[in-house]
């Protein structure tokens, strides 16, 4: 089973529609990520949670939402979704114990595709 | 501002050829720099770098950092198909520990 698990793989929907992507883990990571990549543009991020009640926004929160409903779960929210938001997301965790600045862990991605 | 500069872009070589691919970077407070490799799924995981001149292994993969000059290299020997991907460099930004990335370099090697 993975150890970082992103749920659908898929999607495809319509502007305007409500999004949810979720993630969970049991890797007992305590920091949770959600990145966006777009061709030329790399991994950009979009939220990102340190700890259940510590959520921060990243370089492109606008038009996205996330919630951390326990330490294994990060789920990331488009509440009206736009075409240029189609893109690969992707959810990662590290953990903060022992040295600093541990690799992070990625989940294998949901393409979403808003026509 | 703290940024990633990655080159080639993309490259084609055929197998058992030898390439070097380069993570240029700018950060305020340098803590380590991390290499990925991205095939079809999820980043994994390859390097993370510390400190200058200490070269890292792992079979045919190889990563030394520059902290003078602000750069690393990744070296791939006696490429093989399974190789192609995409490789990404990052590091913790300044002050923070969210992670920048670069926008990879894609390698492709033909058989």
């Amino acid at each position: 089973d993975a150890d970082v698990t992103q749920t659908p793989r898929n999607r495809i929907t319509k502007t305007g529609k409500r999004i949810m992507l979720e993630c969970s883990q049991t890797k007992g990571h305590d920091r949770m990520y959600w990145y966006r990549q777009d061709p030329g543009l790399g991994l950009r991020l979009i939220y990102y949670s340190f700890d259940v009640k510590d959520i921060n926004k990243g370089e492109i929160s606008d038009g996205y939402s996330v919630s951390r409903q326990a330490q294994a779960k990060f789920s990331l929210s488009l509440e009206s979704a736009i075409p240029n938001q189609t893109a690969l997301y992707f959810c990662a965790t590290s953990d903060s114990r022992g040295y600093s600045n541990q690799p992070q862990h990625f989940g294998d991605g949901t393409r979403l595709s808003i026509l | 501002e703290d940024k990633v500069v990655q080159s080639p872009l993309s490259l084609v070589v055929h197998e058992g050829d030898t390439v070097t691919l380069n993570c240029s970077y700018e950060v305020t407070n340098f803590r380590s720099l991390l290499w990925y490799k991205q095939e079809k799924k999820a980043p994994t995981f390859l390097f993370m770098l510390t400190s200058s001149g200490i070269e890292k292994k792992s079979g045919r993969l190889s990563s030394i950092l520059d902290k003078k000059e602000l750069f690393s290299i990744l070296n791939i020997t006696a490429t093989q198909t399974g190789d192609s991907a995409v490789y990404l460099c990052a590091f913790p930004s300044s002050g923070t520990y969210k992670y920048i990335f670069g926008t990879g370099t894609r390698l492709k090697v033909l058989a």
